[in-house]
């Protein structure tokens, strides 16, 4: 079946310190993994995606990994700030356009 | 800003009533997706359209309905409403639907089902 799984629902971390969330996927993914950070209230925004030709892709302190024979990707965010507080989703592209989504992370940056 | 451009912002209806939601994608994309947030079942993709035409469908009830017009924009109706139906519903564009596309989310409508 078209399952995401993702993992943990909340994370709590210091400013500067590093941030992970791992998601999972079922066999009939597609090649197309994006993230999108939610902050209260407001809509989804892309932060980062990975196709399945790459292994990893970074940009600047947000990189993403893809493991296809795994069937799983990861979010790294290093540095943390306040501002990168927010609920963070991960999806996996399943048939056309279809974006199935994993339950988010609710990301708690401290000072 | 997106350029997804959603209407309206809110609604608070009841129970038994019909809605409708409208969403104008970005400039040049032919495909729209609706998705519904509920606190209990996160993001939930509802339906797809390219260029008019229905793509993909999750899991929609048969109480909703949509449709994309010539114009390219398109509505979301939901009809008998129930107290569950109370959520987020977001707009998505992208150019083409298909592969690896970049969805772009509109502001999202609040229904309230009182």
């Amino acid at each position: 079946g078209e399952n995401v799984e993702q993992h943990p629902s909340t994370l709590s971390v210091q400013e500067g310190d590093s941030a992970v969330i791992k998601c999972t996927y079922s066999d009939s993914a597609s090649n197309y993994f994006p993230w999108y950070k939610q902050e209260l209230g407001k809509r989804p925004q892309l932060i980062i995606d990975i196709r399945s030709n790459v292994g990893e892709k970074k940009d600047q302190r947000i990189a993403v990994t893809l493991n296809k024979t795994a069937k799983h990707f990861s979010l790294h965010i290093t540095e943390t700030q306040p501002e990168d507080s927010a609920v963070y989703f991960c999806a996996a592209r399943y048939s056309w356009g279809k974006l199935q989504f994993g339950a988010g992370t609710q990301v708690v940056v401290t000072p | 800003d997106s350029g997804v451009t959603q209407t309206p912002k809110h609604l608070i209806t009841a129970t038994g009533q019909r809605v409708t939601l409208r969403c104008s994608p970005r400039s040049g994309d032919l495909s729209v997706y609706w998705y519904q947030q509920s606190l209990d079942q996160g993001l939930q993709f509802l339906i797809q359209y390219y260029n008019g035409e229905e793509r993909a469908k999750g899991n929609i009830l048969e109480r909703f309905s949509a449709q994309q017009f010539p114009d390219l924009h398109s509505e979301l109706n939901l009809s008998s409403l129930e107290l569950g139906d109370s959520a987020l519903y977001f707009c998505a564009s992208s150019v083409a639907g298909v592969d690896a596309d970049t969805q772009y989310f509109g502001p999202g409508t609040r229904l309230t089902v009182l």
